[in-house]
């Protein structure tokens, strides 16, 4: 079972380049996520996807952009990168409702933007 | 709007040696919370969460949690660390009316000692 799965594991862009952060479960979850970590600031929320179809705003989203493929996808894109975005970005998924609320991880995507 | 404030940036112990790591959130409205943890150049497990219910949490890897309402607080414990307890840790908190969108403390990085 591979859960949560996110592609490439380390990208190295120019300032001004574009690149998609591909992310997919396989655990039929409804709920999906997109979070960067910062060293000192924990994970701050990007983007998520409450349900297949509908995506959202989370804390800090300005300079990217999400898409609900499918019920198994979900990615962020970087239009114009900027050194700014220089992040551990983590796709997590969960399966909605209120009874299990555990955020399942993939392993991360290392960005460097230079 | 809920935040979480973890107390201690860094947490040496002995192996051996109990170990509190210490969370207080903010929220005007109830909330579930989690603790997390990352070992190096990983995504984020899940050590325990509390949803209602009995306020001391057990979780894996013998960690346990108690909420304390009145001190907005939800301190982690362990009686006894490993070396394998090398990680850092993540407190969370969401609304329990919300799409699970958690919202993370700073991490506590946790390094035992022989």
């Amino acid at each position: 079972n591979a859960g949560v799965t996110q592609t490439p594991k380390f990208q190295v862009l120019k300032t001004g380049q574009s690149m998609t952060l591909q992310c997919a479960q396989d655990m039929n979850h409804n709920s999906m996520y997109w979070y960067r970590q910062d060293p000192g600031m924990g994970l701050r929320l990007i983007y998520y996807s409450a349900s297949e179809g509908t995506t959202d705003k989370g804390e800090v989203p300005n300079g990217y952009n999400v898409s609900r493929l499918n019920k198994r996808e979900f990615s962020l894109r970087l239009e114009s990168a900027a050194p700014s975005q220089t992040s551990v970005y983590f796709c997590a998924s969960t399966p909605g409702g209120t009874d299990d609320s555990a955020l399942h991880f993939g392993n991360g995507t290392r960005l460097t933007v230079t | 709007a809920q935040s979480v404030t973890q107390l201690d940036s860094q947490v040496p112990v002995f192996e051996e040696a109990p170990v509190e790591l210490r969370c207080n959130y903010s929220s005007s409205v109830s909330v579930y919370l989690f603790w997390y943890v990352q070992y190096p150049n990983q995504g984020l497990q899940l050590l325990l969460k509390y949803l209602s219910g009995s306020t001391l949490v057990k979780g894996i890897n013998g960690f346990e949690a108690e909420f304390n309402k009145s001190q907005t607080s939800f301190h982690l414990r362990k009686p006894s660390v490993h070396i394998s307890d090398t990680a850092e840790y993540f407190c969370a908190v969401s609304d329990i009316q919300g799409a699970q969108k958690l919202v993370f403390g700073q991490g506590t990085r946790l390094t035992i000692n022989p």
